[in-house]
């Protein structure tokens, strides 16, 4: 069984420039999640896919995009970079089925510098 | 808006000191609680999930219990290798999207 990747490993941009963080999930799981952590904070959440839809937004703004794929992979763009985005994020996959809470399983996480 | 809190902000024990992380939430309708191990510079590792008040989960030299209010991460005779950032993490019931709210975790260093 693949667990969930993520690409690249590391990246460094510079203020007002934009990225794209890549996520392939487990096998078997329909469902993508994307979590921001700052240096010593908990993970925050940025949205979810699901059947190629966004199905969920935590408190970030439109600046932050994504995409899923048929395959259930996915991307995590964001536009004009600014000091505050750089951070470590957060790939989740799950298998989501109605009435249970099914436990998210992450990637390694792509540690994002922006200067 | 859904809140955790986790207690202490960091631990230091000896190698075989049991002791208790603690997780304070407040949501309206608990769907799940989750426990993650996370390593320096790397993911959260899933430990557990618990569902409803009074249950209980092991595995190895740990056990987590939840209430209606906090759950508990018990580390009985911790060794060097369960340094790490444990993170507790709630998900309500009935919102959109699998959203976890996440608490500040425990950073917990076990020396030999």
């Amino acid at each position: 069984e693949t667990g969930v990747t993520q690409s690249p490993t590391h990246l460094i941009k510079t203020r007002g420039q934009q990225v794209t963080l890549r996520c392939s999930s487990q096998s078997g799981h329909n469902t993508v999640s994307w979590y921001q952590q700052a240096l010593g904070q908990g993970p925050q959440f940025i949205f979810q896919y699901y059947r190629e839809e966004e199905n969920g937004r935590g408190n970030f703004p439109p600046r932050f995009s994504g995409l899923q794929f048929p395959n259930y992979s996915s991307e995590l763009n964001v536009n004009a970079l600014e000091l505050d985005d750089s951070a470590l994020y957060l790939c989740a996959s799950s298998q989501e089925r109605s009435g249970t809470a099914y436990e998210q399983y992450f990637g390694p996480g792509t540690r994002l510098t922006v200067t | 808006e859904d809140q955790v809190t986790q207690s202490p902000e960091a631990l230091r024990l000896q190698e075989g000191e049991s002791s208790s992380l603690n997780c304070s939430y407040t949501v309206s309708g608990l769907r799940g609680l989750f426990w993650y191990r996370q390593d320096p510079g790397k993911g959260p590792e899933f430990l557990f999930t618990l569902y409803s008040a009074g249950e209980e989960k092991e595995k190895e030299r740990l056990k987590a219990t939840l209430t209606k209010k906090e759950s508990f991460l018990h580390i009985t005779a911790p060794k060097p290798e369960d340094s790490a950032t444990y993170l507790c993490a709630v998900r309500r019931r009935g919102n959109a999207g699998n959203m976890l709210t996440f608490g500040g975790g425990t950073r917990l260093m076990v020396k030999p």
